[in-house]
C-alpha cells in the first residue's frame, strides 16, 4: 500500500530565516506530487504541483520555491521566511496514469510552520 | 476560472439530527468531484469521487450526490465522530497536472 511522510510535523522559525519542508511517497512509482497551504479556518491553496523529477509548475508568486530531486521526493524551500508564510503545509500525490479511479489525491499529515 | 463555494461555513448537528453540506461549483469540462473529510491538525482524507450527474456515493453515514452544479454531502443520523471540516473540490478535464480547485470547506461538530 502506499503511504506518504512529511517532516517536520511543527516548525517555529524566525523572519528572515530559510525553510525546507520534505515530502516523500511509498509504494507508486512516477507520482503527481503538490504542495498545498491551508491558512488557519480556510480552504487548501494550491502552491505547487510536479508531474516527474525536475518539473516543477508553481500556482502562486511568493518567496518559496519546489523541488523533485527523486520520484518520490518533493521539497519546498524559502531562502527568507515571511511572516505571511505561517500556515499548514500540506503535500499530496495522485497516481500516475489515467484510470477513471486514479484522480483523486491522499494527503499526507502536513507540517505546523509558525513564523515569529 | 474554476470555482468551488461550500455552504453552511459552519454546520452543528445534535447526534442523531440529520443534515446536508452544499458544494456549487462552476468548471469548465468536469473530470470529476471529490469529497474529503479533515480532522483538527490532520490532512484531508479521500472519501468519495463522483463523475456524472445523478451519480451517488455512500459510506457508512455520509452519501455524496451530483448535479450538473452542485453536490451534496447528506450525513444521517450523525454521531460526535462525524465532527470534522468536509472539504469539496473539481478537476478539470483540462487541469494542468491533474490540480484540484478546492472549496473554504463546512466545518460540522456534532454534539452529543
Amino acid at each position: 500500500s502506499q503511504t506518504i511522510h512529511q517532516w517536520p510535523a511543527t516548525l517555529v522559525q524566525p523572519v528572515g530565516s530559510p525553510l525546507s519542508l520534505e515530502c516523500t511517497v511509498e509504494g507508486t512509482s512516477n507520482p503527481n506530487l503538490y504542495w498545498y497551504r491551508q491558512a488557519a479556518g480556510r480552504g487548501l491553496q494550491l502552491l505547487f504541483y510536479s508531474v516527474g523529477i525536475g518539473q516543477i509548475s508553481s500556482e502562486v508568486p511568493q518567496n518559496l520555491s519546489a523541488s523533485r530531486p527523486q520520484d518520490r521526493q518533493f521539497i519546498l524551500s524559502s531562502k527568507k521566511l515571511l511572516l505571511s508564510d505561517s500556515g499548514f503545509y500540506l503535500c499530496a500525490w495522485k497516481s500516475a496514469g489515467g484510470r477513471a479511479s486514479s484522480y483523486e489525491q491522499y494527503f499526507g499529515p502536513g507540517t505546523r510552520l509558525t513564523v515569529t | 476560472e474554476d470555482q468551488v463555494t461550500q455552504s453552511p461555513e459552519a454546520l452543528r448537528l445534535q447526534e442523531g439530527e440529520s443534515s446536508s453540506l452544499n458544494c456549487s461549483y462552476t468548471v469548465s469540462g468536469l473530470r470529476g468531484l471529490f469529497w474529503y473529510r479533515q480532522d483538527p491538525g490532520k490532512g484531508p482524507e479521500f472519501l468519495f469521487t463522483l463523475y456524472s450527474a445523478g451519480e451517488e456515493k455512500e459510506k457508512e453515514r455520509l452519501k455524496a450526490t451530483l448535479t450538473k452544479k452542485e453536490s451534496f454531502l447528506h450525513i444521517t443520523a450523525p454521531k460526535p465522530e462525524d465532527s470534522a471540516t468536509y472539504l469539496c473540490a473539481v478537476q478539470a478535464y483540462k487541469a494542468a497536472g491533474n490540480k484540484l480547485t478546492f472549496g473554504g470547506g463546512t466545518r460540522v461538530l456534532v454534539k452529543p
